[in-house]
């Protein structure tokens, strides 16, 4: 049973244009989603945990917010260099084990 | 610089023959893991280790090994049984504090001919 849903796939934005990724989860008490960014050919880069529903975490151009039943990732103006691969995941029973989702490809062209 | 070293970055196998990638960190973590990451599909869990001299299967450990005789190491053996290994290995290590974040290395891409 997939617990993290990612969408889109791939996601082709110009520079400067706005959007939002989406990550639905089914677990239930969830303990935590986390965001991590993956560039091509590297290993994935933490970026946010969110805890509870309503709250919000930013870094640079990324905002990432939390509802009872996914999490979106806002990308404000985005440059070339925001282009990765982005991950959320969610903790299963076992805290020692993450469910990842498949991720969005994001391309953002000059 | 605190970190974790996966090696090799590229290997290649033929079809048969056992590989190990090798996993360092010296971020003093006692949680350490191994995902299997394929085009399309999220990070897939194959063994976790939460402490020394144990170790745990993920979702597909069929046809891998592991062991955790040191701290800082977590070596990962793809063996001959593994029915389709040509994918991206990625390692990872967790304090106690940040329960969901993870420290991974650079990956370990194994493509077998």
């Amino acid at each position: 049973e997939d617990q993290v849903t990612q969408s889109p796939e791939a996601l082709r934005l110009q520079e400067g244009e706005s959007s939002s990724l989406n990550c639905s989860y089914t677990v239930s008490g969830l303990r935590g989603l986390f965001w991590y960014r993956q560039d091509p050919g590297k290993g994935p880069e933490f970026l946010f945990t969110l805890y509870s529903a309503g709250e919000e975490k930013e870094k640079e151009r990324l905002k990432a917010t939390l509802t009872k039943k996914e999490s979106f990732l806002h990308i404000t103006a985005p440059k070339p260099e925001d282009s990765a691969t982005y991950l959320c995941a969610v903790p299963e029973s076992n805290d020692y084990k993450l469910s990842f989702g498949a991720g969005t490809t994001v391309t953002v062209r000059a | 610089d605190g970190g974790i070293t996966q090696s090799p970055k590229y290997l290649f196998r033929k079809e048969g023959q056992n590989v190990t990638l090798s996993c360092e960190q010296n971020l003093n973590h006692d949680a350490m893991y191994w995902y299997r990451q394929d085009p399309g599909q999220g990070l897939r869990l194959i063994y976790y280790s939460q402490i020394v001299n144990d170790f745990q299967k993920g979702d597909i450990a069929e046809g891998y090994s592991v062991s955790r005789e040191k701290k800082e190491s977590f070596p990962l053996t793809v063996t001959s049984a593994q029915k389709n290994p040509t994918a991206f290995y990625l390692c990872a290590s967790r304090g106690t504090v940040r329960a969901g974040e993870l420290f991974f290395g650079e990956g370990s891409r194994l493509t077998v001919l």
